[in-house]
């Protein structure tokens, strides 16, 4: 079984902190690793993959991976109150195209 | 480019009705996958449609099929609804030959079952 974990959160954070948010996942074949940003009753809107360990950012956006621990991680910087979404961490894996497995999500709160 | 859109946006069925809902990629994506979205649980995979052919399956009932045509368009059907059916449905798209692509989802299809 192929899991991926996830804070259900609220994450709480003030305006122009940093959010940090973390993912795991069980299996070693995974490939290819994407954080997709959900505001309530929306789809899911791509904002960051990664397939190399380290780090690699985009904007205010850096996303960490390490797959020697098996672990995911999203950096938002300088923290806005229309970040307040739902975030959610997924991969594919060795052999499964383009099959994502999702986190349930994370709820992340920016307050002014 | 025109983002991945789906129709209709709602729908409501009553249970043992079947019901068809239509995918169209963002221009030159061959992939087409399918997603089920609920409260309790989560995002589950239902299939991924590759040049016409169906190269992946999620643990879903055989009620639950698609297909994909030549232009890249996919439909997925339901038959004999369930309450448990109620949703949000989406499609997302990609480049697709190897897998590990980005996907880009649409808006969803919201099916309520009465």
């Amino acid at each position: 079984q192929k899991e991926v974990e996830q804070n259900s959160g609220p994450l709480s954070v003030p305006e122009g902190a940093i959010a940090s948010l973390n993912c795991t996942y069980s299996d070693r074949g995974s490939q290819s690793f994407f954080w997709y940003r959900q505001y309530s009753g929306k789809s899911p809107e791509l904002i960051m993959f990664i397939y190399s360990n380290g780090d690699k950012e985009d904007g205010r956006f850096t996303a960490q991976l390490n797959k020697a621990s098996q672990y995911v991680s999203l950096l938002i910087r300088d923290s806005q109150p229309s970040d307040s979404a739902t975030y959610l961490c997924a991969l594919t894996f060795s052999g499964g195209y383009n099959k994502l497995i999702f986190g349930a999500g994370t709820r992340l709160a920016v307050h002014p | 480019k025109a983002g991945v859109t789906q129709t209709p946006r709602y729908l409501i069925k009553t249970r043992g009705q079947q019901v068809t809902l239509s995918c169209s990629p963002i221009s030159g994506h061959r992939s087409v996958s399918w997603y089920q979205q609920t409260p309790g649980q989560g995002l589950q995979f239902l299939f991924e449609y590759f040049s016409e052919t169906q190269r992946n399956k999620g643990n879903f009932p055989g009620r639950f099929s698609g297909r994909q045509f030549s232009n890249s368009r996919s439909e997925m059907n339901v038959s004999t609804l369930e309450l448990g059916d109620s949703a949000l449905y989406l499609c997302a798209s990609s480049l697709g030959p190897q897998g590990g692509d980005t996907q880009y989802f649409g808006p969803g299809t919201r099916l309520t079952v009465l």
